[in-house]
């Protein structure tokens, strides 16, 4: 799991409620990246921010919404508009921009009751 | 749909045996990269092999890219119980600017038995 922590690894919540999940690196990586797994599924990018202060949409990003004050945190928001919440998330984080490999945390299993 | 696909979507093998995954993707690529996964654990980056290569190697792994059929391999070899987990390839597109977007394909779940 590397240099990147995610908190809480089990995060239980009412339907209606958001919820922000925890992203944290100490690698001094410049991009970061927000993912969804749905069982038996592949990963599926929410959020991405190769900068400080800037982020750009991934291919589901609707109901779900990101910051980047610091370098070293992408907190993601689940909100009550994200129709199916419950998945894994999981946050990685990459070098600049010549660098390919994606470092990941242990993400946190989501369920909305 | 997924830009990577896996083949078969599950194998089962003896330990020592090989164990053979492959991939397939739809649109030119910059480089493929293999992924391991644990169940309920996040993905370990294993192997890249970028668009002008054929072949790598790294331990017991083997990766194949044929950019003309736009398909990969990986090859295990002597496997171990403990590569039991869930394996993806994810691909980088060409042209996409930087950003390093990868799209993950849906996952190949190996089991190795003693």
């Amino acid at each position: 799991d590397g240099g990147i922590t995610q908190s809480p690894k089990y995060l239980f919540r009412k339907e209606g409620q958001n919820v922000t999940l925890s992203c944290e690196q100490n690698l001094n990586h410049d991009a970061m990246y927000w993912y969804r797994q749905d069982p038996g599924q592949g990963l599926r990018l929410i959020y991405y921010s190769q900068i400080v202060n800037d982020f750009q949409k991934g291919d589901i990003a609707e109901g779900y919404s990101v910051s980047r004050e610091k370098k070293e945190s992408f907190p993601l928001t689940v909100t009550s508009a994200q129709k199916n919440p419950t998945a894994f998330y999981l946050c990685a984080s990459s070098m600049e921009l010549s660098t390919d490999t994606q470092y990941f945390g242990p993400g946190t299993r989501l369920t909305v009751l | 749909s997924q830009q990577g696909e896996e083949d078969p979507q599950a194998l089962s093998i003896q330990e020592g045996e090989n164990a053979t995954m492959n991939c397939s993707y739809k649109t030119s690529i910059n480089n493929l990269q293999w992924y391991r996964q644990n169940s309920g654990r996040g993905l370990v980056h294993l192997i890249l092999i970028r668009s002008n290569e054929r072949e790598k190697h790294s331990g017991r792994l083997r990766v194949t890219l044929d950019t003309s059929k736009k398909s990969s391999s990986l090859l295990i070899t002597a496997s171990r119980a403990a590569d039991t987990a869930s394996y993806f390839c994810a691909t980088e597109k060409s042209g996409t600017g930087g950003g390093n977007k990868l799209t993950f394909g849906t996952g190949t779940q190996l089991k190795v038995e003693l």
